[in-house]
């Protein structure tokens, strides 16, 4: 069963540092893996998505990493900004199943 | 505007008083899915559903049911609504599930008391 873990739990930063977001997964049979921002009492916007034939992409400030035969992926965030501050989530859709599993994501907290 | 609604947003209802939650895509997306979002527990998908016709369960179906019996439309029905139904459930859809980006709803919040 697949299963997606996400370090850290929560992460407090200062403004304008560069920072890594990590998710790992047990199943490396996927689809794609996306990784989201959800703001409190908010729906999920979705930030980046990786096709499970790539290695990252990239949008603005933000760059995601794709790794299948190691079951990982790292969100990027360049010169974060109190703006950035949210829950950061990631999901893999399963390659056996039509299942889309999150994880259970890392708050980040980016101080003036 | 692309966009996935979801009503009600809020809702506080009493054990037994069956109820459904709307979603309504108005991207002609092939893929809608339930979730429901509980602290702890994360998000854990409830139902989808591939396309019109086509409904399978997620990983915690128990006590919910769905229909799709249109491509915009994909209804979460409680037949017999219970206290540990309570949480905060998201409607989401995408163009296809292995390519496509996940779109969400903003949320019904639900209270069964």
């Amino acid at each position: 069963k697949q299963e997606v873990t996400q370090i850290p739990a929560a992460l407090s930063v200062p403004e304008g540092e560069n920072l890594v977001l990590n998710c790992s997964f047990t199943d490396s049979a996927i689809y794609n893996l996306q990784w989201f921002r959800q703001d409190p009492g908010k729906g999920l916007t979705s930030l980046l998505l990786i096709q499970s034939s790539q290695r990252e992409q990239t949008s603005g400030r933000l760059n995601a990493s794709l790794d299948k035969s190691s079951g990982r992926s790292t969100l990027y965030i360049a010169a974060s900004q109190p703006g950035d501050s949210a829950t950061y989530l990631c999901a893999v859709t399963g390659g056996a199943t039509n299942k889309l599993i999150f994880g259970t994501g890392t708050l980040l907290a980016v101080q003036p | 505007e692309a966009q996935v609604t979801q009503n009600p947003r809020y809702l506080i209802t009493v054990t037994g008083k069956k109820l459904t939650v709307t979603c309504s895509q108005n991207m002609n997306h092939e893929y809608m899915s339930w979730y429901r979002q509980d602290p702890g527990l994360g998000l854990r998908q409830i139902y989808y559903s591939m396309n019109v016709e086509v409904t399978d369960k997620g990983d915690v179906p128990e006590g919910y049911k769905v229909s799709r019996k249109e491509k915009r439309n994909f209804p979460l029905i409680l037949e017999s609504p219970s206290p540990n139904q309570t949480s905060l459930y998201f409607c989401a859809s995408s163009s296809r599930l292995a390519t496509g980006e996940l779109f969400f709803g903003e949320g019904s919040r639900l209270t069964v008391l």
